[in-house]
């Protein structure tokens, strides 16, 4: 069965500071990978997604994503963090042959001044 | 152009009411997604609609969940009747029908149910 693994529950940064948070999935084919975040009172919003093609995937808010099947993992990064990037980070897949994303159990993001 | 919707953005029950989630789908969005997350847990699949039908029911915990989108517009999610474990934030998410845009979901901001 597919499934996502955020190792991180939780992760602090100082603001300015290099984030990268932790994706690693199983699946047997390629698959389609997603990180969405949702800060406190919204829903889940789309940063960024990757079907196939070049497997450096830049998103919005400044994030960006790798795709590296030899690791099955689809880690995401942003080189300088912002307070307002405080939230929870779920990185998903969907599944093969349908349309139901299986999420990662989410990693939140705490920022200091 | 607005985006997924969903009413109400709460909801507190008592154990053994009934509730109905409702969710509004981008217009022009065929594909029609209900997932929930349990406090602590992750977000878990519930079903998926596309237009009126339902594709994958899969994830519907028992047969006191009933999902209905009738005339494939906005979708009701009842929960009948609720029980302790039955809180948690329920989410909607939709997605166009065609190739590779059917992936993307766009997704509601969730209702949160409380069932004391």
């Amino acid at each position: 069965a597919q499934s996502v693994t955020q190792p991180d529950i939780h992760i602090t940064v100082s603001e300015g500071a290099s984030l990268e948070l932790r994706c690693n999935y199983s699946y047997g084919a390629t698959p389609y990978l997603f990180w969405y975040v949702q800060s406190p009172g919204q829903g889940l919003q789309l940063l960024l997604k990757y079907f196939s093609g070049d497997t450096l995937v830049q998103g919005i808010k400044g994030f960006e994503a790798e795709f590296k099947r030899s690791q099955s993992s689809f880690n995401l990064r942003k080189p300088s963090v912002h307070w307002s990037d405080a939230a929870e980070y779920f990185c998903a897949v969907i599944n093969t042959g349908g349309f139901k994303t299986i999420f990662g159990a989410g990693t939140r993001l705490f920022v200091k001044a | 152009e607005a985006g997924v919707t969903q009413f109400p953005s709460h909801s507190v029950i008592e154990k053994g009411q009934t509730v109905t989630l409702r969710c509004d789908p981008i217009s022009g969005h065929d594909n029609l997604y209900w997932y929930r997350r349990v406090m602590g847990k992750e977000i878990k699949f519930l079903l998926h609609f596309v237009k009126e039908s339902k594709q994958d029911e899969s994830g519907m915990p028992n047969n006191r969940f009933l999902a209905e989108r009738t005339g494939g517009t906005y979708s009701t999610l009842k929960v009948q009747p609720a029980e302790l474990e039955d809180s948690g934030v329920y989410f909607c998410a939709s997605s166009q029908l065609a190739g590779g845009l059917g992936y993307e979901q766009y997704f509601g901001p969730g209702t949160r149910l409380t069932v004391t």
